[in-house]
């Protein structure tokens, strides 16, 4: 049992590039979520999905795009990657329902640089 | 303490101490609290939870303090030990009818002094 893991770890990018960030839970989680986090604040939610098949908005979520094809994975995606987006990445699960407890379970992060 | 949107504060505290980070929440509507630890280069994990109808829940070594009337829940860990230097997040939770999401506030960090 794996719980969430991320991939890559680390990755650099220049400016206008693309990539794509995998997160993959085996708890057979609903709930997905994309976070990234700055020097001095908290856990800002970019994404986040319900279900397999559905993504919805978060808190910052311009110049991000995600996929929930399959209940294990969430995708996100930067198209056009810009140094505002350097930061660390996590993503979560959660076996949630809405109303009953939330303990979101993170992967290890992946740290972007963006030159 | 902490709360959202501030520096993140430093608590330093020696070994066999006791701790107390705290964290000042915004919504009186959330119904859910977590703290979180997290160590440098990983993840956040989770510590303790407690329900908004709930004033106190205690778990191994720690326990947890929510005061809706000030909006002010606070980590009190018991017998400090260096493996707990870490960040420590509070988190919020709001149900907004078709999703529970979580507000993070920017964390504390704990250093445990020998």
């Amino acid at each position: 049992n794996a719980g969430v893991t991320q991939t890559p770890k680390f990755r650099v990018l220049k400016t206008g590039q693309s990539m794509t960030l995998l997160c993959a839970q085996d708890m057979n989680h609903e709930y997905m979520y994309w976070y990234r986090q700055d020097p001095g604040m908290g856990l800002r939610l970019i994404h986040y999905s319900v279900g397999e098949g559905t993504t919805a908005k978060g808190e910052v979520p311009d110049g991000y795009n995600v996929s929930r094809l399959k209940k294990q994975n969430f995708l996100l995606g930067l198209e056009s990657a810009a140094p505002s987006q350097t930061s660390v990445y996590f993503c979560a699960s959660s076996r949630n329902l809405a109303g009953l407890h939330n303990e979101q379970f993170f992967g290890p992060g992946t740290r972007l640089t963006v030159l | 303490g902490e709360s959202v949107g501030l520096h993140l504060p430093t608590l330093s505290v020696q070994e066999g101490d006791n701790s107390i980070i705290n964290c000042a929440y915004s919504n009186s509507a959330s119904d859910y609290f977590i703290w979180y630890k997290q160590e440098s280069g990983k993840g956040p994990q989770f510590i303790i939870d407690i329900r908004s109808n709930m004033d106190k829940r205690q778990g191994q070594r720690v326990t947890v303090l929510l005061n809706k009337t000030v909006k002010h829940l606070s980590l009190q860990i018991a017998a400090t030990q260096p493996g707990d230097s870490a960040v420590y997040f509070c988190a919020e939770n709001i149900n907004t009818g078709t999703a529970s999401k979580l507000t993070f506030g920017t964390g504390t960090r704990l250093q445990v002094t020998l």
